[in-house]
């Protein structure tokens, strides 16, 4: 069981927008950023969003993210086929000493 | 641009100890903080720890027992070593970098490709 709770799967067809949430705690999400990934199968996961809304270079813009209280969403918009991944949320946690909490991911089919 | 590339034993038997090593080139290990992640086959990601350059180390609370995270900033390299494996242990390990220096938890990037190790008796 994930520490972050994020929906199994989600889909959506090209040019529709979607959004995947996360949700944590106080000590965790409530407390610090929310940083997402995108996972292909046989790659390494990639970064997309930091700092709950701040996208790293090379990100497209279609890619945003929010926060408020102990939760996080990730938006998509203009839905492309190459976005069919794994998505997960990722956050730090101040209780036992401090660590890092994943989400359970979400698998985004592109319809 | 910074790269990762993970390096150990790709097969262990079961109570034996999982030792990695992440060679950082490209870039200096100083300034930042380093973590280990693992994704077992057909789950999600899991993060087993992580160290700054200085030394300082946390772990995820559920491996805390078994696990050791070090640097060498000699030779641009930090490692992890898991005791006492079991098949759940079997998993691709990824070394990874906080995206902002100074900071952990904010993000990894860059990431290595990661490494299958797989406990079997």
């Amino acid at each position: 069981q994930s520490v972050l709770t994020q929906p199994p799967s989600a889909s959506g067809t090209p040019g529709q927008r979607v959004t995947i949430s996360c949700s944590g705690s106080s000590s965790n999400i409530g407390s610090n950023t929310v940083n997402w990934y995108q996972h292909l199968p046989g790659t390494a996961p990639k970064l997309v969003i930091y700092r709950n809304n701040q996208r790293p270079s090379g990100v497209p813009d279609r890619f945003s993210g929010s926060k408020s209280g102990t939760s996080a969403s990730l938006a998509i918009s203009g839905l492309q086929s190459e976005d069919e991944a794994d998505y997960y949320c990722a956050a730090w946690d101040d209780s036992l000493n401090g660590h890092v909490v994943f989400g359970g991911g979400t698998k985004l089919t592109v319809l | 641009q910074v790269q990762l590339q993970e390096s150990g034993p790709g097969l262990l038997k079961p109570s034996e100890t999982l030792s990695l090593t992440c060679t950082v080139s490209r870039g200096s290990i100083s300034d930042y903080y380093w973590s280990w992640i693992r994704q077992p086959p057909g789950k999600g990601l899991e993060w087993i720890g992580g160290i700054y350059y200085t030394g300082s180390a946390n772990y995820n609370p559920s491996l805390k027992s078994r696990v050791t995270i070090s640097v060498d900033t000699s030779k641009n390299q930090f490692s992890l070593k898991l005791s006492s494996v079991t098949a759940a242990d079997t998993a691709v390990y990824h070394c990874a970098r906080d995206c902002l220096s100074g900071y952990a938890g904010e993000g990894f990037d860059p990431w290595g490709q990661g490494t299958l190790v797989t406990v079997s008796s």
